[in-house]
């Protein structure tokens, strides 16, 4: 069935790096755009950023433009979100989801990976 | 960017009726989506392009775009129903997505 498994959360001081990985099986990765949203616990969702099905392009919301970098690799199946610069702010759950459809909606979603920014 | 806005918790008794709106400039022009999260899993979408339902999503729930407010409806409310809805646009000016902020709906 199709699947995404997030990994790479934990804790990380301000100023630091962090890189999710999320592996997907059950589908043909290498055909569609992939996203990356995060949900600080309790609140709502936010969408992160998205690369295209070839990798060769992306985009990101303000909030992260300049410090994370989302990018896939298709021959492992795997999409990536490279963070730095990390702030408190950025503290959430982040899931991969995948693109679907011409109104793009997300389906399916990992479960998620769990990012905590503190000292 | 654009704002979505849903109101924060609806409550309804078993059986009835759920309407969850989600209002956004000129949503009208855009398809809008719905997702419904439970307490520790991920959201799972129950209605794309304003009524589209995918497999496996009960009949009960529909979904409309009047051009002013988009409406995830839930007919015949059960108790598995409690969760967090939220809809969600692409907006192809920005070539974004945005989310609202959810609305808690409640069985009572």
């Amino acid at each position: 069935q199709v699947q995404l498994v997030e990994s790479g959360g934990g804790v990380v001081q301000p100023g630091g790096s962090l890189r999710l990985s999320c592996a997907a099986s059950g589908f043909m990765f290498n055909s569609y755009a992939m996203h990356w949203v995060r949900q600080v616990p309790g609140k709502g969702l936010e969408w992160v950023a998205v690369v295209s099905f070839d990798g060769s392009s992306e985009d990101y919301a303000d909030s992260v433009k300049g410090r994370f970098t989302i990018s896939r690799d298709n021959s492992k199946n795997t999409l990536y979100l490279q963070m730095s610069s990390l702030r408190p702010g950025d503290m959430a759950v982040y899931y991969c989801a995948r693109d679907r459809g011409q109104t793009h909606w997300f389906e399916p979603w990992g479960q998620g990976t769990l990012v905590t920014v503190s000292s | 960017s654009y704002v979505l806005t849903q109101p924060p918790s609806v409550s309804v008794a078993p059986g009835k009726t759920a309407d969850i709106t989600c209002g956004g400039n000129n949503i009208g022009s855009k398809s809008v989506n719905w997702y419904q999260q439970k307490p520790g899993q991920a959201p799972v979408v129950v209605i794309y392009y304003d009524s589209d339902r995918p497999s496996g999503i009960p009949e009960r729930f529909s979904g409309s775009n009047s051009g002013i407010t988009a409406t995830l409806t839930i007919s015949g409310v059960e108790a598995g129903d409690e969760a967090d809805y939220y809809c969600q646009v692409w907006d192809t000016s920005s070539d974004h997505w945005f989310f609202g902020g959810g609305t808690k709906l409640t069985v009572l």
